[in-house]
């Protein structure tokens, strides 16, 4: 089955520090998408690549597809308290359904 | 208010009994998709309906696991003989055809005790 890794798992950052989190596909995806959960809530959608080598960026944040298709990464400038949550990634191949990532885990501390 | 209710948001119950679960999509999704996460994991994919269609379902879900989506609307997600493992927080997540991105309700936590 479809495997989706990302890395790291956890990631404790000083406010204002920069923080990326990588994701890697065992099979080559026709497109990726990015999703926010906030400690007790639900997944909330970001954004989706579908394009080899994409980028697309939201204020702060910055996705991107790699050439290969088997790759993403977000990385966020900055970041504030509210940025604070669990980031995955959610890669789909030829089917409907999206397969989520393991996640990485942010803390920001003030 | 994201759209997606789900009913209940907590259920507790004995190993062995069934227990159903309710999903209200957003109105004018045609698809919806079951997912089930424990605690430092990922949203693990269950199943998915176009309209009444149910289109797809992991190969790893046990037969105790029954989806259905009568009429295209509303849908539920019936465990049988639960089990210890199948403790979890159970999402419902709705979608348009040629839209991005999952809409999701705030869960229905299952314990199994």
């Amino acid at each position: 089955g479809q495997q989706v890794m990302q890395i790291p798992q956890y990631q404790h950052v000083q406010e204002g520090e920069d923080f990326t989190t990588y994701c890697n596909s065992s099979t080559t995806l026709s497109n990726i998408q990015w999703y926010k959960q906030r400690p007790g809530g639900h997944p909330v959608f970001l954004i989706q690549l579908v394009k080899s080598g994409e980028v697309k960026k939201q204020k702060r944040l910055t996705f991107q597809f790699g050439e290969a298709k088997k790759n993403s990464s977000l990385h966020i400038t900055a970041t504030q308290t509210t940025d604070v949550g669990t980031y995955f990634c959610a890669g789909a191949n030829t089917g409907n359904q999206f397969y989520f990532g393991t996640g990485t885990s942010l803390t920001v501390i003030p | 208010d994201t759209g997606v209710s789900q009913d209940p948001r907590h259920k507790i119950t004995k190993r062995g009994q069934n227990v159903t679960f309710r999903c209200d999509p957003i109105s004018e999704h045609n698809r919806l998709y079951w997912y089930r996460q424990t605690l430092g994991q990922g949203p693990e994919f269950l199943t998915y309906f176009q309209n009444e269609a149910q289109l797809e379902k992991s190969r790893l879900l046990s037969d105790r696991f029954s989806a259905e989506r009568p009429k295209g609307s509303f849908s539920t997600l019936e465990i049988q003989r639960t089990e210890q493992g199948d403790s979890a927080m159970y999402l419902c997540a709705s979608s348009f055809v040629g839209t991005y991105g999952y809409t999701f309700g705030s869960g229905t936590r299952l314990t199994v005790v």
